[in-house]
């Protein structure tokens, strides 16, 4: 299983653009990279995927190096709704084949 | 599309008692996945079912389990419960379970609260 570390917390203040980086040295070849959101007492909520270089959709960046034991998730211009939990997650298949980790709880303020 | 549906959101025991927590897919998704939420240990893997298979099980005792029924359907029950088995129960569908691009969608969870 691929083991993931991403930074305990962040802060930002809206409209700043905020970088979470997740480290993945045991990455398998045919893992993804999936990030994850979660709000207080709800479900994680899929943001993000990819397997290598950048992936761009409606609300966020991924940025994956050649190597891919790491990647960056890229939030433009945060505001307060985007303080949450992000989950970076490396995986294949199926569920039982990857881990989420800690997270990160990210903070905006105005 | 309707997302994944979790039953039901609270729920108060006493422990010693038995529970059953019920979760319905997306429409489609035949993998159903169940995950335990405490602040101390994060989000923690239970167990993955595909037609009706248990595929993957994490490390928790045996009063955890689960099945999947033919409609995709999954339940799980915490049999003699203990307070540490208070937490937030998650449920996530995704399909195909056999593509390396396995993106799982999440219900709101069913939170238990064991005294």
């Amino acid at each position: 299983l691929a083991k993931t570390t991403q930074p305990i917390s962040m802060d930002s203040y809206e409209g700043q653009e905020v970088n979470i980086t997740c480290s993945h040295n045991n990455i398998a070849t045919n893992d993804y990279i999936t990030w994850y959101q979660q709000f207080p007492s709800q479900g994680p909520r899929f943001i993000i995927q990819g397997y290598k270089t950048k992936v761009t959709n409606e609300v966020a960046s991924l940025f994956i190096p050649a190597d891919r034991k790491s990647s960056t998730l890229s939030l433009p211009r945060v505001s307060l709704s985007d303080t949450a939990v992000y989950y970076c997650l490396v995986g294949g298949t199926n569920a039982g084949k990857s881990t989420f980790g800690d997270g990160t709880t990210l903070t905006v303020k105005p | 599309k309707a997302g994944v549906t979790q039953t039901p959101r609270y729920l108060i025991k006493t422990r010693g008692q038995q529970v059953t927590l019920s979760c319905s897919p997306i429409s489609g998704h035949r993998s159903v996945s169940w995950y335990q939420q405490t602040p101390g240990q994060g989000l923690q893997f239970l167990f993955e079912y595909f037609s009706e298979t248990q595929r993957n099980k994490g490390n928790f005792p045996g009063r955890f389990s689960g099945r999947q029924f033919s409609n995709s359907r999954s339940e799980m029950n915490v049999s003699t419960l203990e307070l540490g088995d208070s937490a937030l129960y998650l449920c996530a569908s995704s399909s195909p379970p056999d593509s390396f691009e396995n993106i799982q969608y999440f219900g709101a969870g069913t939170r238990l609260s064991v005294l």
